[in-house]
């Protein structure tokens, strides 16, 4: 059972344009997520997170979006770089569990 | 900060060999640490975590052990391994601070089983 799931496996912006990559949940215990970024042979880096209490945090050009009544969140790109082109992850958690659930990625490819 | 090492970083093994690779902590002490397993095209799976010395929990029954002799050290491990054991091999240890929670990952160790 799949309790994080990321249905695009991959996704093509122009250099500039802004990048949506999206993630949906089934678990309404859930109430902490987190994106990570992840380059081939590397281990998974931590980009931006958002509690449940909260409908949207913004960090940089990095802001994620969270939809609780839909269990949908989405991280948003603006502007999107060509170094940004990697596998990026949602994850989700249960405060107190312990236990991250990640999603199965999209493959993000920014063109120059 | 913390920070995570894994080795090796890559390991070519026949089926049928033993396994064990090491994760070590810097910066923390009595980490909750886990292993995650990324096959080929895939998403993180959960294989294990611990939160603390010799607590272990396993997440899918598998040919694969894990193991926490120490506080900031854990292991990996397999008796005979399986050609469905290659894949990308990380550890990562959470982190909580004021309600804000992350894991910080270690740089991997790349499994091919022959």
């Amino acid at each position: 059972d799949q309790q994080v799931k990321q249905n695009s496996p991959s996704l093509s912006v122009q250099e500039g344009r802004i990048s949506i990559l999206n993630c949906d949940y089934t678990n309404s215990m859930f109430d902490y997520f987190l994106w990570y970024k992840k380059y081939p042979a590397e281990g998974p880096t931590f980009l931006i997170s958002i509690s449940s209490i909260k409908d949207k945090n913004e960090d940089g050009r990095f802001t994620v979006f969270l939809n609780k009544s839909a269990k949908h969140l989405s991280l948003h790109i603006v502007p999107s770089q060509p170094g940004d082109s990697a596998v990026y992850f949602c994850a989700a958690i249960t405060s107190g569990t312990y236990k991250y659930i990640f999603g199965t990625g999209t493959r993000l490819k920014v063109l120059a | 900060s913390q920070t995570i090492h894994q080795w090796p970083a890559t390991l070519v093994q026949p089926v049928g060999s033993p396994l064990s690779l090491e994760c070590t902590v810097e910066g923390t002490s009595n980490p909750n640490l886990y292993w995650y397993r990324q096959a080929a095209g895939r998403g993180l799976q959960l294989l294990f975590y611990s939160v603390g010395i010799g607590q272990i929990s396993s997440e899918v029954p598998q040919n694969l052990s894990a193991s926490r002799p120490q506080d900031r050290q854990f292991i990996l491990s397999s008796k005979k391994l399986l050609l469905s054991d290659s894949g990308f091999y990380l550890c990562a240890c959470h982190s909580e601070r004021g309600g804000f929670y992350e894991q910080y990952f270690g740089p991997g160790t790349r499994l091919t089983v022959t």
